[in-house]
């Protein structure tokens, strides 16, 4: 079975370019969870959605950040300005609905180096 | 808040057990996960238990719950050097999960 898709998987790119990042959740999986992993603050949920609806978005670093889900098979993360502190890796991963939480499938992420 | 403590390093010895710990906050977590990072990889679900549940055993894997005193452990039997990697504990809260900072386990030959 297909896991969680991501790309690109490396993005280098310099200083106030637009990034896009995409994210192909697994296949009848309901919720979709974007995460940012740095060093310094370690794992952080910035949005998710269920059913393709961002349902909790207070993670979102600031207006630069934007994610859409357009259908259920497909999310983008988008930064516009992108500035060097947006350097980290960015994980996609989805999960069913079922008693309590079900477990989350991560994709192997995108590196964005910001320059 | 909800919130998950772990300790950030680890060094065993090639054969033996290692035990990673993790202490949780959020008494209605339903169930506790633990997942393995590998380097230049994402996050690979190990296994969970049910808030209801002392033990898992899973092969090589003992998880350990202590509901009331809200701590997590996961033993690893027989430590292998493909076992060297970043091991994550997660509640899951009343909305999402909520993942720990990581332990980095060093498997030394």
């Amino acid at each position: 079975d297909a896991g969680v898709i991501q790309s690109p998987r490396h993005e280098v790119t310099e200083m106030g370019q637009e990034v896009t990042l995409r994210c192909k959740p697994i296949s009848g999986h309901d919720y979709l969870f974007w995460y940012r992993q740095t060093m310094m603050r370690g794992l952080e949920l910035l949005i998710y959605f269920n059913n393709n609806v961002p349902i909790d978005d207070s993670g979102m670093p600031e207006d630069r950040f934007s994610a859409k889900m357009p259908n259920a098979s497909f999310s983008t993360l988008k930064i516009q300005p992108s500035e060097p502190r947006d350097s980290a890796v960015y994980f996609c991963a989805s999960s069913r609905r079922g008693v309590g939480w079900q477990p989350q499938h991560f994709g192997d992420g995108t590196r964005l180096s910001i320059l | 808040g909800e919130d998950v403590e772990q300790s950030l390093f680890l060094s065993v010895r090639e054969g033996d057990s290692s035990v990673i710990n993790c202490t949780y906050t959020d008494s209605s977590s339903t169930y506790l996960y633990w997942y393995k990072q590998e380097p230049g990889a994402g996050l690979q679900l190990l296994t969970y238990i049910f808030s209801n549940m002392d033990m898992k055993q899973d092969q090589r894997l003992t998880v350990l719950l202590n509901k009331k005193d809200k701590h997590l452990s996961l033993r690893i039997a027989d430590t292998q050097t493909g076992d060297s990697a970043i091991y994550f504990c997660a509640e899951n809260g009343d909305r999402q999960l909520t993942f720990g900072s990581g332990t980095q386990l060093t498997v030394l030959p």
